[in-house]
């Protein structure tokens, strides 16, 4: 089962940032949190992952609470094509190759 | 470079039938992932190969399914005696075996239709 909680959607106006909360309160101390997407019809795409520092990349950053058991992704300026299921996920890594465990994630609606 | 493709993209059959999907990883990927996903759910572990050894096959949910690879490439999931309940979308994955870097690279899927 996911070790993760999040909302089931979301609306966010375009060109704003899209903030979107994670609950993972039994994370443990060897686990990442990593976030992909999945837009409509296609396979899940690799968004960015962290362990317990804020992380920054060129699609999003990862905000991680000092506590680490949550976090939020942060689409800075939200596009139409931002729109898609946000998947948070924990596991081992980076150096393993274990499977991913999805959830539900958040649907995020960006709106023109 | 060439991402993960999947053959068919989408396949009709009738309950009792057999089928195959087949998965081309990116090329020098050690390790390759099937999942599935049905409606309006996360994708679902099935099987994961390191090289050509499925390294976890927990997630096959029964005798029906299996999977090879019996060249550490190209993967083929198979199904035997489909039932209606088998319909969804099967997704391949595939990463490298790079230190720091296990980033899992998807696929377009195949949909599986079971009539």
């Amino acid at each position: 089962d996911a070790k993760t909680t999040q909302p089931t959607s979301m609306d966010c106006a375009e060109g704003r940032a899209a903030n979107l909360p994670c609950n993972h309160s039994t994370i443990s101390g060897n686990e990442y949190v990593y976030w992909y997407r999945q837009i409509h019809s296609q396979g899940p795409q690799y968004i960015i992952h962290g362990l317990k520092n804020n992380e920054t990349n060129e699609m999003a950053s990862l905000i991680i609470t000092e506590d680490r058991k949550s976090s939020t992704l942060i689409l800075p300026h939200a596009t139409l094509r931002d729109t898609a299921v946000y998947y948070c996920i924990v596991r081992v890594g980076p150096s393993g190759n274990t499977p991913l465990v999805f959830g539900k994630g958040t649907r995020l609606s960006v709106i023109a | 470079g060439a991402g993960v493709s999947q053959t068919p993209s989408n396949k009709v059959t009738e309950k009792g039938k057999y089928v195959e999907l087949r998965c081309d990883p990116i090329s020098g990927h050690t390790a390759l992932y099937w999942y599935r996903q049905s409606l309006g759910q996360g994708p679902e572990f099935l099987i994961y190969f390191q090289g050509t050894g499925a390294a976890d096959d927990s997630g096959l949910p029964n005798d029906r399914f299996f999977a090879v690879r019996p060249e550490g490439s190209v993967s083929t999931l198979k199904i035997q005696r489909t039932e209606r309940g088998d319909s969804a979308v099967y997704l391949c994955a595939s990463s490298p075996r790079l230190a720091g870097v296990n980033e899992q690279f998807f696929g377009p899927g195949t949909r599986l239709t079971v009539l």
